[in-house]
């Protein structure tokens, strides 16, 4: 199966704290993406990276790419309880012009 | 644009019934993906279309389950006969697939299917 990694898992912490997850891939990309998805809804696109990009930001967000070891990681700041949801890495190979996604990290934020 | 339409949202159907689930895409998208979402297997990917053709339905869990793209304004995915290990969340997403990869994708909100 080409499905990357996800870890953690699941994620608990306050308000204010900053959220890391991680994705895992198995073979070369030519981007790496992560979603968001509230429940009971449709995943929702946060940022994109491409293979030949290390970081990026927008706005609380910083994802960091590296593709030596082949992972990812998305950095929350300041985390609120809005930002409640499960965050998914979706990887495009570049074999096949498709969209794999992770297993994702259910991430809560308590007030 | 309206975005990802799905329809219906939810659907129950007894075991052995006929389920169509259909998505009309976002104009000017040349890719239509499938998805299915359980909590035991995460999000699959069940076919890919680009350009309307299927370029990879390998996902697809068995002969039970067909997709079709008429045009690139409408796809659906069929399943029959339907079992109740077909219940589960199912998506459909479009996006752009450019020279040098693939934008990102816009999902629907999905369609609940229970089949029971």
């Amino acid at each position: 199966s080409q499905q990357g990694e996800e870890d953690p898992q699941a994620l608990s912490i306050q308000e204010g704290e900053n959220a890391t997850m991680n994705c895992s891939y198995k073979t070369s990309i030519n981007n790496l993406q992560w979603y968001r998805q509230n429940s009971g809804r449709g995943l929702v696109h946060l940022i994109l990276i491409r293979s030949n990009e290390r970081e990026k930001h927008s706005g609380r967000l910083r994802v960091t790419l590296d593709t030596s070891k082949k992972s990812s990681s998305l950095l929350i700041t300041a985390s609120r309880a809005a930002d409640t949801a499960s965050y998914f890495c979706a990887t495009d190979y570049n074999q096949g012009g498709k969209l794999i996604f992770g297993q994702g990290t259910e991430l809560s934020v308590k007030p | 644009d309206a975005g990802v339409i799905q329809s219906p949202r939810h659907e129950v159907t007894e075991m052995g019934q006929e389920v169509t689930l259909r998505c009309k895409p976002i104009s000017g998208h040349n890719s239509l993906f499938w998805y299915r979402q359980t909590m035991m297997r995460g999000l699959e990917l069940l076919i890919y279309f680009n350009n309307n053709v299927p370029i990879d339905d390998s996902g697809m869990p068995e002969d039970r389950f067909s997709a079709k793209m008429p045009n690139a304004s409408f796809s659906t995915l069929k399943i029959q006969p339907s079992e109740p290990r077909d219940s589960a969340v199912y998506f459909c997403a479009s996006s752009l697939a450019r020279t040098g990869g693939m934008s990102e994708a816009f999902f629907g909100q999905g369609t609940r299917l229970t089949v029971v």
